[in-house]
C-alpha cells in the first residue's frame, strides 16, 4: 500500500510569489488534514478535509492560505502571496473515515522556504 | 485549552542505556494520545498510541509508552537505546472536540555509540 505522498519535497520562493503544495493521501482515506511546522517549535493543524468537504479550517493563518480537494482525493494547498513567515515544513496526512483509532498517517512533509 | 508539552529539547543516551522521552498533556475529556517518530528527510512515522486499557502501551521498534492519568502524563521509553534510534519524537493528543491532532515542540533524541 502506497503511503501519504507529497509534492514538491522541497520548494524555495520570494516574498510575494505563489506557491502550491500537493499531497495524494493513502488510497480510500477520506479524512485529509493539513498541519504546519515552523522551525524549532510544534506542528500546528491546519485545516481538515472529509472527503471534499473543509470539516474545520481553524488552523489557517490568513486568508492568503487557500485549501482544495477536487472530488475528495488529492489535494492542494495555495499560498498566495508568500510572506517570510510561512516559511516551514507543511505536512499532510490522512486517515480511514469512521475509525476509533484516530490514527493519522504522514507523508515526508514539504520544506517550503520563502527569502 | 489542550495542550502538550515535551519539557526536553534533546536527550542524550549511551547505546544499551534505557531511554525515557517526556511528554505532559492538558485535554478535556478523556486522553487519546500519540507519539510518532521523524526520522532525517523522512516523513512522521507512527510509533504507538494510547486510547484506553492498559496504561503500558507497546509500539514499533520495541518502544513502550506509559499513560499516567493522575500525573497527566504519556512518557515514552525504551530499555535499551539503539544508535539507529536517534530521531526527533513527538507527542500528541487528539483534540476532545475535533480530529486534530495537537503536537508538543518534539525532543531530539540522539544515542551515542
Amino acid at each position: 500500500e502506497a503511503g501519504v505522498t507529497q509534492f514538491p519535497s522541497h520548494s524555495v520562493i520570494e516574498k510575494g510569489q505563489t506557491v502550491t503544495l500537493r499531497c495524494d493521501p493513502i488510497s480510500g482515506h477520506d479524512n485529509l488534514y493539513w498541519y504546519r511546522r515552523v522551525m524549532g517549535k510544534e506542528i500546528k493543524f491546519l485545516l481538515h478535509f472529509v472527503k471534499e468537504s473543509k470539516q474545520d479550517e481553524s488552523g489557517m493563518p490568513n486568508n492568503r492560505f487557500l485549501a482544495e480537494r477536487t472530488g475528495g482525493t488529492y489535494s492542494t494547498l495555495k499560498v498566495q502571496p508568500a510572506e517570510l513567515e510561512d516559511s516551514g515544513v507543511y505536512f499532510c496526512a490522512s486517515s480511514v473515515l469512521g475509525r476509533s483509532s484516530y490514527e493519522q498517517y504522514f507523508g515526508p512533509g514539504t520544506r517550503l522556504t520563502v527569502t | 485549552a489542550q495542550s502538550v508539552a515535551q519539557p526536553e529539547d534533546q536527550v542524550n543516551v549511551a547505546e544499551g542505556n534505557p531511554l525515557t522521552v517526556k511528554c505532559t498533556y492538558s485535554v478535556s475529556g478523556n486522553p487519546y494520545l500519540f507519539w510518532y517518530v521523524q526520522y532525517p528527510n523522512r516523513g512522521l512515522q507512527f510509533l504507538l498510541k494510547y486510547i484506553t486499557g492498559d496504561n503500558l502501551v507497546k509500539g514499533s521498534y520495541g518502544f513502550e509508552a506509559e499513560f499516567n492519568k493522575s500525573q497527566t502524563s504519556f512518557h515514552l521509553k525504551k530499555p535499551s537505546a539503539l544508535v539507529s534510534d536517534s530521531a526527533l519524537y513527538f507527542c500528541a493528543v487528539r483534540d476532545g472536540h475535533t480530529d486534530k491532532l495537537i503536537f508538543g515542540t518534539g525532543t531530539r533524541l540522539q544515542v551515542f555509540p
